[in-house]
């Protein structure tokens, strides 16, 4: 079953708005990234936050965790067109075998 | 430039053929998994290994096989393809292998476009 399920499936904004997708998970983890993937290619890795993280940042990128409710955001700001993407969240088990299972995606699409 | 590649970018095959899907990285990673992609499923896991002839099934290893005879090589068998198993198949290593602490970060090939006729 899937681990992550993204919400929403799609999102369309204006260039310079701000783009937030959200994430739920099943069970327990180590720790949760988030992945982007342009049209029919591989996935590029964006962010990892740690199971004892709550919040954290990267250029225009915010994550915030929330392990009580098995939850994530991913905050996009100031929109770009080169921002259009799928856009996924990964869970790590905290087993030890190092199994990363994904969710279902948000279909971001910026328009100019 | 660190890399995993797979061998196969586009693939058309008839039903009941076997099937060998390639992915070699260069990273000297521990980890390899293969998922398969389809629209509004994202991805799912079929099978993944922590270190060479070791594997672990995934959530969805029905239909497939895979083989780890080398550290940087890990390939995905279709023993008799079928249709259902038409499907974008994404192929990933990561640094951190059975046991060990940290965050596993995956680096992707490319893909490979599997259609089952």
């Amino acid at each position: 079953s899937q681990q992550g399920e993204e919400d929403p499936q799609a999102l369309s904004i204006q260039e310079g708005e701000n783009a937030t997708m959200n994430c739920s998970y099943k069970t327990s983890i180590n720790n949760l990234q988030w992945y982007r993937q342009n049209s029919g290619r591989g996935l590029v890795h964006l962010i990892l936050i740690r199971s004892n993280e709550r919040e954290k940042h990267s250029g225009r990128l915010r994550v915030t965790l929330d392990t009580s409710k098995k939850s994530s955001s991913l905050l996009i700001t100031a929109s770009r067109a080169a921002d259009t993407a799928s856009y996924f969240c990964a869970t790590g088990d905290s087993g030890g075998y190092q199994k990363v299972t994904f969710g279902t995606g948000t279909k971001l699409q910026v328009i100019p | 430039d660190v890399k995993v590649t797979q061998s196969s970018r586009y693939l058309v095959k008839r039903t009941g053929e076997k099937v060998f899907l390639e992915c070699v990285q260069d990273m000297d990673h521990e980890n390899m998994f293969w998922y398969r992609q389809d629209p509004g499923l994202g991805l799912r896991l079929i099978y993944f290994s922590y270190d060479v002839k070791m594997k672990e099934k995934g959530d969805i290893p029905e239909g497939y096989s895979v083989s780890r005879e080398k550290k940087e090589r890990f390939s995905l068998i279709l023993e008799s393809a079928s249709t259902n198993q038409t499907s974008m198949y994404l192929c990933a290593s990561s640094p951190l292998g059975q046991g060990k602490s940290g965050a596993n970060v995956l680096t992707f090939g490319a893909g490979s476009r599997l259609t089952v006729l």
